[in-house]
């Protein structure tokens, strides 16, 4: 049962357009939205990450955009460059059953997205 | 400092061998985690540990065991393999063992084939 699920699966951009992924999930508990960052042969690494009190985060080039009450958020790479092709995850989490810490990470299925020159 | 290493990069087993899949970290993180990556599916998680001695299961622990001596190693064991166990391994850190969603730092990876 996947509850974040991630959308498109594969996206091809020309250099200089905007690339979007977004992302839906279904577990009113989750109140972190990572997005993780893989380059071919490595392992993921953290982009960047919203949490529901803000609609928006910006760093540099790389907006999140969520909207708490449609469950969905997305990631937007302006003006996209070929050093940005990778895998791109979502991922969410939340309090865990004792209510006090924020412990698994449940990711979406991953986008791959080609920037073409 | 290296990071979250892991080894091997690459594996291939027969059905029914057994092996285990190395990972180390230096950055005395309590909090390490075992994923497994397959296409379409992302990243699940297998087993966890919040320190030295303490570990728990994930959301696909079935054929997988951990144990944590020390803190810097966390390795993963196949006891009998499965053409099912067939994906790319992961192994990450978290400074924070109480809140690790945080910031996790992940390894390079493991290509593990099941024949």
């Amino acid at each position: 049962q996947q509850q974040v699920k991630q959308s498109p699966q594969s996206l091809i951009v020309q250099k200089g357009g905007i690339s979007i992924i977004n992302c839906a999930y279904e577990n009113t508990a989750f109140d972190y939205f990572p997005w993780y960052q893989q380059f071919p042969g490595k392992g993921p690494a953290l982009l960047i990450a919203i949490r529901p009190d803000v609609s928006e985060k910006k760093e540099g080039r790389f907006t999140i955009s969520f909207n708490k009450s449609a469950k969905q958020f997305s990631l937007h790479i302006m003006d996209s460059q070929p050093g940005d092709s990778a895998t791109y995850f979502c991922a969410a989490s939340g309090v865990n059953a004792g209510g006090t810490s924020y412990g698994k990470l449940t990711f979406g299925q991953g986008t791959i997205l080609t920037v073409h020159p | 400092n290296a990071g979250v290493t892991q080894t091997p990069k690459f594996q291939v087993l027969k059905t029914g061998q057994s092996m285990t899949l190395q990972c180390a970290q230096d950055m005395n993180h309590e909090y390490m985690s075992w994923y497994r990556q397959d296409p379409g599916m992302g990243l699940r998680l297998i087993h966890y540990s919040v320190g030295a001695g303490i570990t728990d299961q994930g959301e696909v622990p079935n054929g997988y065991n951990v144990s944590r001596s020390t803190t810097e190693d966390f390795p993963l064991r196949l006891l009998s393999a499965a053409p099912s166990q067939t994906s790319v391994y992961f192994c990450a850190s978290s400074p924070d063992r109480f809140s690790p969603a945080y910031e996790q730092y992940f390894g390079p990876g493991t290509r593990l084939t099941v024949t």
